[in-house]
């Protein structure tokens, strides 16, 4: 079956790194993701990657995946207040057009 | 380019009436998918458009519906509202011709009372 998990709280100082966790179930995973949220806003999509990567990185954002664990992670470096937010982990699965299935998300906070 | 807009923003019903709600994706983008997301049961797939089709339904019932026009905007319907219907509803486009990347839009969130 599908599904996604996450931590739901992470809380760091600023200036740390900043490691947020995430496991599925479904082996057909084509693409996955992770999307930010403020409050009262949509999904912003930070970065993806692609099902047979293992790494990708983006300026403070380095995704890492372990396929055989089906383990996502996403590292924000020198954390800033202006991440704090919802950081959501998703996963689309082949042949399921449209079809993100999320995490419940994990609450990000940054202490100054 | 601009993103993907939807309106209204805000919205307040009553138990029993029906909704329509907006969404027009980013020029270029032939995919429209809906979610609901609240605070119990998190971000759930409605359904997906693509080309005026209905291509792929989540697990709502029947009083959930939507539709796609020839310029790619959706609307999506609720009747016969229920207070549990109370929710942010995003939409998100895509290309669409597979399992690309979803834009989101900044959502509606409906009150029903």
């Amino acid at each position: 079956g599908e599904d996604v998990e996450q931590s739901l709280f992470l809380s760091v100082r600023e200036g740390d790194s900043s490691v947020i966790n995430c496991t599925y179930t479904d082996s057909s995973s084509t693409y996955l993701y992770w999307y930010k949220q403020e409050p009262g806003a949509g999904l912003q999509l930070l970065t993806y990657i692609f099902s047979n990567m293992d790494m990708k990185q983006d300026q403070r954002l380095t995704v890492l995946l372990n396929k055989k664990d089906k383990h996502l992670s996403l590292r924000i470096a020198d954390t800033q207040t202006g991440d704090s937010a919802i950081y959501f982990c998703a996963e689309s699965i082949r042949g399921s057009q449209g079809n993100l299935i999320f995490g419940k998300g994990t609450k990000l906070s940054v202490k100054p | 380019k601009a993103g993907v807009t939807q309106t209204p923003r805000y919205l307040i019903k009553t138990r029993g009436q029906q909704v329509t709600l907006s969404c027009s994706p980013i020029s270029g983008h032939r995919s429209v998918s809906w979610y609901q997301q609240t605070p119990g049961q998190g971000l759930q797939f409605l359904f997906e458009y693509f080309s005026e089709t209905q291509r792929n339904k989540g697990n709502f019932p029947g009083r959930f519906s939507g539709r796609q026009f020839s310029n790619s905007r959706s609307e999506m319907n609720v009747s016969t509202l229920e207070l549990g219907d109370s929710a942010l509803y995003l939409c998100a486009s895509s290309f669409g011709a597979h399992e690309e990347t979803q834009y989101f839009g900044p959502g509606t969130r409906l009150l029903v009372l």
